[in-house]
């Protein structure tokens, strides 16, 4: 079954720091997402990504985030200087046109700021 | 205010017996709903969706939606010890953003 690829599994980083993590959509998937789970809180949606742009994003999804899909195959999500807050489980999601946000999770990335 | 609720505590179930979980939304804007399993430390996984009123099942699981009350429920029958997990309901708004509840911790007792 086609999954979504997240990497690395875990980071750590200092706070200040710029992180980017990457991930590998479903293949003929079209619509793409970032979201992360802070430790014992609810999932939150951070952006989509449709045809190279961003359709939405949240409160969240300040200066500091930006997303990019360098090539055909990765996506990725750059946070240009960390904070001790940014420390979460970060998820992409992919989703088809008819998917009407059923979409498929990666199995995550734990970023941990120190 | 909160797009999608999940109120309950913990529900700790028998083996063999129904688990029964309840979600409700805040705008009715909203068409499609969905239930996602989370195991600890890992990604949801979407095991359930629901657009229209009245109830869907899919094994042992079934969604109910109740647009006029705006309430989604997830029942989950025969429950085994390998349905222990954390059960998300989302609603999905906008360009197929996903808002989740905080979700309802499903303990089931050998």
């Amino acid at each position: 079954e086609p999954e979504v690829t997240q990497t690395p599994s875990h980071q750590v980083t200092q706070m200040g720091q710029e992180v980017i993590l990457r991930c590998v959509p479903i293949s003929n998937h079209l619509y793409f997402y970032w979201y992360r789970q802070i430790l014992g809180q609810k999932v939150e949606f951070l952006v989509s990504f449709y045809n190279n742009e961003i359709s939405e994003k949240s409160e969240i999804f300040d200066d500091q985030f930006s997303v990019e899909r360098p090539d055909g195959s990765n996506f990725t999500l750059k946070i240009r200087s960390t904070k001790l807050e940014d420390s979460a489980m970060y998820f992409c999601a992919s989703s088809d046109l008819q998917a009407s946000g059923g979409y498929t999770f990666g199995s995550g990335t734990r970023l941990t700021v120190v | 205010q909160k797009e999608v609720e999940q109120n309950s505590g913990p529900l700790s179930v028998p083996e063999g017996a129904i688990a029964s979980l309840n979600c409700t939304y805040s705008d009715r804007g909203s068409q499609s709903f969905f239930w996602y399993r989370q195991y600890s430390g890992k990604s949801p996984e979407l095991i359930m969706s629901i657009y229209s009123n009245g109830d869907k099942e899919d094994g042992r699981f079934t969604a109910q939606l109740n647009k006029a009350s705006q309430y989604v429920s997830l029942l989950i029958r025969d429950s085994q010890p390998s349905d222990s997990a954390t059960y998300l309901c989302a609603g999905g708004y906008g360009n197929n953003r996903l808002a989740f509840g905080k979700g309802n911790q499903v303990v089931v007792i050998p």
